[in-house]
């Protein structure tokens, strides 16, 4: 599975559009992106995944780049309840298997 | 439709001593994963069931072990406790063992070993 990179930490304003980057520049043609998020102390709560196209859902919308080597999750109206770890995970589409492998995560502090 | 269920929520062990984590997946779910959360480590992959059979092994001593039953409630046993398996441990569930399905996860049970 492909490694990815995310910035350890990001502040955001509350009400503001929160934009979490995610580098996966080995990634393969039939490999997803997808992002979990971890309120302290919760289990992992899936917000959205994508394989070329861009995604959006009623929680966010996931930014894939044409070389798929980066993605951008967007939160539109962040509120102080999104304030938690975003894990970006990218897995094998090929694999029979659903291990998650977690990095250590971007942690988002939404501010009043 | 009911999310994943733990219990334990909490529970306090002695070293030594062995201890038995339950979950219980969405209906209809038939692959059950488990996971060691540490500050130190971050969120650790365990084990894969599916259709009652240990599909996927993350690198863990044989002291961690699980098994999966016909209704796909799992449980995992961790035998003769050290202090380092003090950690919240995670389940989660999924309709089918493939990347396309996504997994939903439990709220952890907390274990602290003394």
């Amino acid at each position: 599975d492909a490694k990815t990179t995310q910035p350890t930490s990001m502040d955001c304003a509350e009400g503001r559009a929160a934009n979490l980057p995610c580098n996966h520049s080995t990634i393969s043609g039939n490999e997803y992106v997808y992002w979990y998020r971890q309120i302290h102390s919760q289990g992992p709560q899936y917000i959205i995944h994508g394989l070329k196209n861009n995604e959006t859902n009623e929680m966010a919308s996931l930014i894939i780049t044409e070389d798929r080597k980066s993605s951008t999750l967007i939160l539109p109206h962040a509120t102080l309840r999104d304030t938690a770890v975003y894990y970006c995970i990218v897995r094998l589409g090929s694999s029979n298997t659903g291990k998650l492998i977690f990095g250590q995560g971007t942690t988002l502090q939404v501010k009043p | 439709k009911a999310g994943v269920t733990q219990t334990p929520r909490y529970l306090i062990k002695t070293r030594g001593q062995q201890v038995t984590l339950s979950c219980s997946p969405i209906s209809g779910h038939r692959s059950v994963s488990w996971y060691q959360q540490t500050p130190g480590q971050g969120l650790q992959f365990l084990f894969e069931y599916f259709s009652e059979t240990q599909r996927n092994k993350g690198n863990f001593p044989g002291r961690f072990s699980g098994r999966q039953f016909s209704n796909s409630r799992s449980e995992m046993n961790v035998s003769t406790l050290e202090l380092g398996d003090s950690a919240l441990y995670l389940c989660a569930s999924s309709l089918r063992q493939t990347v396309q399905e996504t997994q939903y996860f439990g709220p952890g049970t907390r274990l602290l070993v003394l």
